[in-house]
C-alpha cells in the first residue's frame, strides 16, 4: 500500500513565476491538507480539501490556491512566487482523527 | 497565542537510555488530539503516536509513550532505549475538534534529538 506521494521532490523557480505541486493521498484517505515548512520551523497549515472543496484555510494569501480531484489527489498552486515562499511543502492525508500521514515533501527554492 | 510549546530546541541522549521531549499546549476546546511526529533530515514527517483528550490511558506505541497530563496541559513524548536512528527533529502537534473532514494540525517549533554512542 503506497503512502502519501508528492511530486516533484525538488523544484527551483524564479521570483514571479507560478508553481504547481502534486499530492496523491494514501489509499482510502479522502482528506488532503497542505503545509508549508520554512527552514528551522514547524509546518504551517495552508489549507485542507475534502470532497473536492476547500474546507479550512490557514493564514496564507490568495496567491496560494488548490484543487482536489475526484480520485482525492490534490494540487497546490502558488502564483507570483516570492523569495519567502522557499520552503518544504508537505501534503498530508487522513481518513479520520488518528493522525495525518505525510508525504516526503516538495522542496521549493525561489531564486 | 502560541498553542503548542516545545521549550527544548535540542536534546542529547546516550544510546539505550530513555529521553523525554516536552510539549505543552493551550486550547479551550474540550475535544482535541495530540500527535508526535519524527522528521529525519530527509524531510518526511513520520507519525509516531496519538493521544485523544478523552482517552483514559496514556498512549504507547512500541518504544514511544506519551505522558499525558491533562490538568497541566502537557503531552510529553518518552522514547525508551534510544537508538542512533532516533536522531531527528521531533514535533508535537495538536488538532482541535473532531468534526468530519477536519484535520488542521498546529505544530510546535520542534526539538532536535541527537543520540550519542
Amino acid at each position: 500500500d503506497a503512502g502519501v506521494t508528492q511530486s516533484p521532490t525538488h523544484l527551483i523557480k524564479t521570483r514571479g513565476q507560478q508553481v504547481t505541486l502534486r499530492c496523491s493521498p494514501k489509499s482510502g484517505h479522502d482528506t488532503v491538507s497542505w503545509y508549508q515548512q520554512a527552514l528551522g520551523q514547524g509546518p504551517q497549515f495552508i489549507f485542507q480539501y475534502y470532497e473536492e472543496e476547500e474546507r479550512q484555510r490557514g493564514n496564507f494569501p490568495d496567491r496560494f490556491s488548490g484543487h482536489q480531484f475526484p480520485n482525492y489527489s490534490s494540487e497546490l498552486n502558488v502564483n507570483a512566487l516570492l523569495l519567502g515562499d522557499s520552503a518544504l511543502y508537505l501534503c498530508a492525508s487522513s481518513p479520520d482523527r488518528v493522525g495525518a500521514f505525510f508525504g516526503q515533501g516538495t522542496r521549493l527554492t525561489v531564486v | 497565542a502560541q498553542k503548542i510549546t516545545q521549550t527544548q530546541p535540542g536534546m542529547f541522549v546516550q544510546e539505550k537510555e530513555a529521553v523525554t521531549l516536552d510539549c505543552t499546549y493551550d486550547t479551550s476546546d474540550p475535544s482535541y488530539g495530540l500527535f508526535w511526529y519524527k522528521q529525519p533530515s530527509s524531510g518526511e514527517m513520520i507519525f509516531l503516536i496519538y493521544q485523544g483528550s478523552y482517552d483514559q490511558q496514556n498512549a504507547t506505541e512500541g518504544r514511544y509513550s506519551l505522558n499525558f497530563q491533562k490538568a497541566r496541559k502537557s503531552a510529553n513524548l518518552v522514547i525508551s532505549a534510544s537508538q542512533l536512528g532516533d536522531s531527528a527533529m521531533y514535533f508535537c502537534a495538536m488538532r482541535e475538534g473532531f468534526t468530519g473532514g477536519g484535520n488542521k494540525l498546529t505544530f510546535g517549533t520542534g526539538t532536535q534529538l541527537k543520540v550519542e554512542l
